[in-house]
């Protein structure tokens, strides 16, 4: 199975309502993050969690890394209609700069 | 940070041809890498392109196949060779500033159909 499963595949909200998506991992890491993809474009990297954070915030958004059950969430508070996308966590894996995408969730916000 | 372009943005090819893709960055960089994603999935790493040598390919994935050139520190290219069906994705490149700095930056992606 992937190093990086997320939950849920698709999340559909209303304007205004937070989102949160979760990734699970399976090896030890020194860091995860989160990138976002709009609709089969590159990806843009959000945000950055080392191992000996437990919870970052961003703006809008806040990235929670519990390494004893290799999880990670990310929470999108006061969600608007631009934040529809694609998100997904990636884990640095094989040493150096490579990394392992997860599986990915699709939210839509509606307005 | 670093900017990263890539040319052609979507092409629609026949079976048995080739196509290379260039992937440009406004800035030198240590690490670049190309992947692949299919229709509705995630990305998976093809390789890790290096400059002045051959690229590390990872499992699943072969130079006769997948080609890759990396003569400076700014500019790769990707050959998707003998095309199939199969190959239609989305093949993004993205850089790394090295170590230190884990995170990656994209390109837009050349979005290949092949008929």
């Amino acid at each position: 199975s992937q190093q990086g499963e997320e939950d849920p595949q698709a999340l559909s909200i209303q304007e205004g309502e937070n989102a949160t998506m979760n990734c699970s991992y399976k090896t030890s890491i020194n860091n995860l993050q989160w990138y976002r993809q709009n609709s089969g474009r590159g990806l843009v990297h959000l945000i950055l969690i080392r191992s000996n954070e437990r919870e970052k915030h961003s703006g809008r958004l806040r990235v929670t890394l519990d390494t004893s059950k290799k999880s990670s969430s990310l929470l999108i508070t006061a969600s608007r209609a631009a934040d529809t996308a694609s998100y997904f966590c990636a884990t640095p894996t094989g040493g150096g700069n490579k990394l392992t995408f997860g599986t990915g969730t699709q939210l839509k916000v509606e307005l | 940070s670093a900017v990263i372009s890539q040319k052609p943005s979507r092409d629609i090819c026949q079976r048995g041809t080739s196509l290379t893709i260039q992937c440009q960055v406004d800035s030198q960089v240590t690490m670049m890498f190309w992947y692949r994603q299919q229709p509705g999935q995630s990305l998976t790493l093809i390789a890790t392109a290096n400059q002045g040598s051959e690229a590390t390919y990872e499992s699943g994935f072969v130079i006769d196949k997948f080609p890759i050139s990396r003569p400076n520190l700014t500019f790769s290219t990707l050959t998707v060779s003998n095309m199939s069906p199969e190959d239609s994705s989305i093949y993004l490149c993205s850089a790394g500033t090295g170590p230190g700095h884990n995170e990656q930056f994209f390109g837009p992606g050349t979005r290949l159909t092949v008929l």
